[in-house]
């Protein structure tokens, strides 16, 4: 596609549920991120993958959020039994991801906003 | 905690001034780059300004980087309605991972 897609763009779930954030990117992007943008701030590092490989997690905020990729193009954050303080937009980004990753842009979706009542 | 901070954290102005929005960071970078976010949007990459450059250019938008004070700035000259948006530094690291500051929300009055 044109651009990284993400789905649903909302999701109001009840506190406890399991949901499921997915992302499309860009085709051919290797890399592709998870970050967590709570209102008014800026988005907060989740998960990295590098095609399927997850090479980074550390920002996962604890067990109950848990990320795949499994065949290196469309990616599925999951949270189990939701709690409010994980109410915020879910956002996607996707780089091309070869070579040196520093200087290369990240194109981001539109987000999935995510409410927890 | 964020890597960069972004000053000041809202900016009003009229239609064609220009606005200078600061971004100060904590450790050492390879380099910075400018995102822009309209409302319920995702954030759209501006410009990108490495540790040896002094200062960029890309259209409307200039881009300083002091690594002596870590800070830097973006200026965008003659703003317009739709310039209207939040702007965001972002600092990668390890393997392209970026820390976003919390952004400075810049309005645009016609």
């Amino acid at each position: 596609g044109a651009g990284v897609s993400q789905s649903p763009r909302y999701k109001v779930a009840k506190r406890g549920q399991d949901v499921a954030l997915r992302c499309d990117p860009i085709s051919g992007h290797v890399s592709l991120f998870w970050y967590q943008q709570a209102l008014g701030q800026g988005p907060e590092f989740l998960t990295y993958f590098q095609n399927e490989a997850q090479l980074d997690k550390s920002g996962l905020p604890s067990d109950r959020f848990f990320a795949e990729r499994p065949e290196g193009s469309v990616s599925t954050l999951k949270i189990q039994r939701t709690q409010q303080e994980d109410s915020a937009v879910y956002l996607c980004a996707s780089s091309l991801g070869t070579g040196t990753t520093l200087d290369q842009p990240q194109h981001f979706g539109d987000g999935t906003r995510l409410s927890i009542l | 905690s964020q890597q960069g901070e972004e000053d000041p954290q809202a900016l009003s102005i009229q239609e064609g001034e220009n606005a200078t929005m600061n971004c100060s960071y904590k450790t050492s970078i390879n380099n910075l780059q400018w995102y822009r976010q309209n409302s319920g949007r995702g954030l759209v990459h501006l410009i990108l300004i490495r540790s040896n450059e002094r200062e960029k250019h890309s259209g409307r938008l200039r881009v300083t980087l002091d690594t002596s004070k870590k800070s830097s700035s973006l200026l965008i000259t003659a703003s317009r309605a739709a310039d209207t948006a939040s702007y965001f530094c972002a600092t990668p690291s390890w393997a392209g991972k970026s820390t976003f500051g919390d952004g400075t929300t810049l309005t645009v009055k016609p």
